[in-house]
């Protein structure tokens, strides 16, 4: 059975502090992975990832995928108020076939 | 740009109701897709349509049908609710398969 895992579930840190979270998954016909951050309501995409070792890169934020290893890596550096949210990764396991994660929840503490 | 709208945002049902979720998008997408969105769990998609005039079964299709009424609005029908379809249900679309998706605010529906 194709599945996601991502960790930690959630996590607390202070602003300026680094944090990377983890996405691992088993799918048996891995096409892409995605990475999207929701707040309050819809989820916005970040990044999608297809190659491994290839660092994707906006602003403070980072991912890379390793495909040996079945996972990827979110990284937020120098991190603010404003990336509290609930970072999702899925997997598109086929055509039309995405699997998410639950999500890790992050709180940046002023 | 709106980008992926829904109506309704909130909506309280009783067992046995039925109700029309509505989404429409203004990318001129081809695809969209209905999903769940439940505590402890992932988003799980329901339907999806990969175009114009095709709509084909998601993950957690029961209880559920859609209609893709022209290349801009894509619904989402409950015909008997039932209390397992509380959740947050968003609508995404897309330029096609493999593309990355947008996804509308929610509704969000409570099954009494």
């Amino acid at each position: 059975e194709d599945k996601v895992v991502q960790s930690p579930l959630s996590l607390v840190v202070h602003e300026g502090d680094t944090v990377t979270l983890n996405c691992s998954y088993e799918v048996t016909n891995f096409r892409s992975l995605l990475w999207y951050k929701q707040e309050k309501k819809a989820p916005t995409f970040l990044f999608m990832l297809t190659s491994s070792g290839i660092e994707k890169k906006s602003g403070r934020l980072s991912s890379i995928l390793d495909k040996k290893e079945l996972f990827s890596i979110l990284n937020i550096t120098a991190t603010q108020t404003g990336d509290s949210a609930v970072y999702l990764c899925a997997v598109e396991a086929g055509t039309y076939k995405y699997i998410f994660g639950t999500g890790t929840r992050l709180k940046v503490l002023a | 740009n709106a980008g992926v709208t829904q109506t309704p945002k909130f909506q309280v049902l009783k067992t046995g109701q039925s109700m029309t979720l509505q989404c429409a998008q203004d990318m001129n997408h081809n695809s969209m897709y209905w999903y769940r969105q439940d505590p402890g769990m992932g988003l799980r998609l329901i339907y999806y349509s990969a175009s114009e005039g095709t709509t084909d079964k998601g993950e957690v299709p029961n209880g559920y049908n859609v209609s893709r009424l022209n290349k801009r609005e894509f619904s989402l029908r409950l015909e008997s609710a039932a209390p397992s379809q509380t959740s947050v249900y968003f609508c995404a679309s897309s330029r096609g398969a493999g593309e990355t998706q947008y996804f509308g605010p929610g509704t969000r529906l409570l099954v009494l």
